[in-house]
């Protein structure tokens, strides 16, 4: 059974740094690129990163870029979602979830239930 | 960035109705496209990937359909589980976006 279960939310001041954990388990987590999502308080989606299935090729979104790195450990089956410079914009629940397939990067299927950054001083 | 409009952005309807949301992109995608149920305080689920292909343990009164920039997805028997809301989410070329969601309400 497909488990994703992220940790490291809380409550962070502005201009800070925050990294975000995401264990594994379940299936053969080095085959799999892994997302992070994030979604804002009533509000909807929006995709932040994804990182490839070795670690090898990254990709961030526009709000983001330059301020958050995604990196993993197959070793732990972890990813991790390090952020900084936060801002009280960046408030959200960030979810992880792996790719559909392995060896690819395209569609998300499975999601972990998500941690809360509250970025405020 | 590719941009996906997704409407309606609410939707009332009842249980048995067949309903249709939309989602339009600002540029070809070719079926590079998911769509995703979430209900309250819970993470989203895939419903269907590559526009038409139903994910698996996904009810049969789901379907998507469309290629290019326009797309669907139809339930075509609501049940009461069904109300909750749906994202699309392109994934043709990084960054993904996802369209602004439909809310799914109980007339």
């Amino acid at each position: 059974q497909v488990q994703l279960v992220e940790s490291g939310g809380g409550v962070v001041q502005p201009g800070r740094s925050l990294i975000l954990s995401c264990g594994a388990s379940g299936f053969t987590f080095s085959g799999y690129s892994f997302h992070w999502v994030r979604q804002a308080p009533g509000k909807g989606l929006e995709w932040v990163a994804v990182m490839s299935h070795d670690g090898v090729n990254k990709y961030y979104g526009d709000s983001v870029r330059g301020r958050i790195t995604v990196s993993r450990d197959n070793s732990k089956n972890t990813v991790y979602l390090q952020m900084n410079s936060l801002r009280a914009e960046d408030t959200a629940v960030y979810y992880c979830a792996k790719d559909r397939e392995m060896f690819a990067v395209g569609e998300v299927d499975y999601w972990g239930q998500g941690t809360l950054v509250t970025v405020s001083s | 960035a590719i941009q996906m409009t997704q409407s309606p952005s609410s939707l009332s309807a009842s249980v048995g109705d067949r309903i249709t949301i939309t989602c339009r992109a600002s540029q070809g995608i070719l079926n590079d496209l998911g769509w995703y149920q979430q209900r309250p305080g819970e993470a989203p689920n895939l419903l269907i990937y590559s526009a038409s292909t139903l994910q698996s343990g996904v009810p049969s009164r789901f379907s998507g359909s469309g290629f290019g920039t326009d797309f669907t997805l139809t339930i075509s028997s609501l049940q009461p589980e069904d109300f909750a809301t749906y994202y699309c989410l392109h994934d043709h070329t990084y960054p993904y976006t996802f369209g602004q969601g439909t809310k799914l309400e109980i007339k």
